[in-house]
Order: structure tokens, then sequence, then C-alpha cells
């Protein structure tokens, strides 16, 4: 069975940065892409960044380019996700997903992480 | 990025109703369609894929139909655990994207 579990959120202050895992259990890590998806409160999903099964290729929502880096150890069988200058705008739970890379559809999440920007 | 747009945002339905969601993708998108139910504080959880292919273990009530930019998520007979939030999402191009929701709700 796939389980993906996420940590890392947190508060944390305007302009600040945080650094969100997720790690894998139950398939092989190394062989699957894998992409974090975000939900501010009472909205919908947002996708914001991808890496291949390597880690050799990304990409993000333009929105959001810049900010954040998409990361992965399959040595650890963990998913990384560095974000920074956050904004009141990034609050949300950050899930990680498993997926393709080039026509992803997402059949195992995690249960999210909880970002809250506030000062 | 392709835009995609589900319409109502919103339905009230009771149990046993045939119930109809459409998303409309700004482009064409052939095939590469996706559905997704997320129930309150759970996580999303694949529905369909390919525009109508069964992810394993959900029911046969639900069904995918459509291609180019128009697609339709149809749930024949309205079940209580059905009462959810349901996405669409396409993976024709990267990065991929997701419709803003329709939310099913008790009459």
């Amino acid at each position: 069975e796939v389980q993906l579990v996420e940590s890392g959120g947190g508060l944390v202050q305007p302009g600040g940065s945080l650094r969100l895992s997720c790690a894998g259990y139950g398939f092989t890590f190394s062989g699957y892409a894998m992409h974090w998806v975000r939900q501010a409160p009472g909205q919908g999903l947002e996708y914001v960044s991808g890496i291949d099964s390597n880690g050799d290729r990304t990409y993000y929502a333009n929105s959001l380019k810049g900010r954040f880096s998409i990361s992965r150890d399959n040595s650890k069988n963990t998913l990384y996700l560095q974000v920074g200058s956050l904004r009141v705008e990034d609050m949300a739970v950050y899930y990680c997903a498993r997926g393709g890379f080039a026509s992803p559809m997402f059949d195992g999440w995690g249960q999210g992480t909880l970002v809250t920007v506030s000062s | 990025d392709i835009q995609m747009t589900q319409s109502p945002s919103s339905l009230s339905a009771s149990i046993g109703d045939r119930v109809t969601i459409t998303c409309r993708a700004s482009q064409t998108i052939s095939t590469y369609l996706n559905w997704y139910q997320q129930k309150p504080g759970k996580a999303p959880n694949l529905l369909i894929y390919a525009e109508s292919i069964l992810q394993s273990g959900v029911p046969s009530r639900f069904s995918g139909s459509g291609s180019g930019t128009d697609f339709t998520l149809t749930i024949t007979s309205l079940q209580p655990e059905d009462f959810a939030t349901y996405y669409c999402q396409q993976s024709y191009r990267t990065p991929p994207t997701f419709g803003g929701g329709t939310k099913v709700e008790i009459k």
C-alpha cells in the first residue's frame, strides 16, 4: 500500500522559509515521479511542483517559480520542498503525491502538512 | 498554463439521484483528464484517469466521458458516501492544473 507522510509544516513569519519533507513507504520510491500540491483554507487544489524519478528534471506552477525548490533523496525515500520568501497567500495544506512526470495523474497522496504564515 | 473550469461550483442532490459535473479545458487536452474526490479534512483520492478509466476500487456508479475540451463526471445513483468535493485535472501539458472543484451536498 502506498503511504506518504509529510512533515515540516508550521507557523512562519512573512518573508521566512521552510523545508517540507515527504517520506514514501510501501512502494519503490525511486521508480516514481513525485509532486507537491497545496490547498489554501477553504479553497481548491493548486499544483505546486513536480520532480522526475531520478531528480534530474523538475517543473513548477508558473505563478510560483523562483520561491519554491523541489528535490528528492532516493536513498532516504524522501521528497522535499524548500519554500522561501513566504507570503500570507502561501498559507495552505501542502500535500505530496505520487504521479507520472510527463502526464501526471496522482494515484497516491499524503495526509498533508499545514503551513501557516503569520506575524 | 491550461485553465480548467468546472461547473457547477456546488450542487444539492438526494440519495439515488443522477449527478453530472462538467469540466472544460482552455485548449484541447485529448483524453488527458483525471477526476478526484475529496472529503473534508482528507487528501484527494483518484477516481478516474484518462477520461474514463476507473481507478481500482472505485464503484461502477462513477463514470467519465468526453474528449478535446469538454468532459463529464457522472454518478448514476448518489450514495451517502459520495457527498464530497470533486476536482478535474488535466495531465496533457505540464504543469498540470486543476479545476476549481464542485461540492456535492445533501438536499
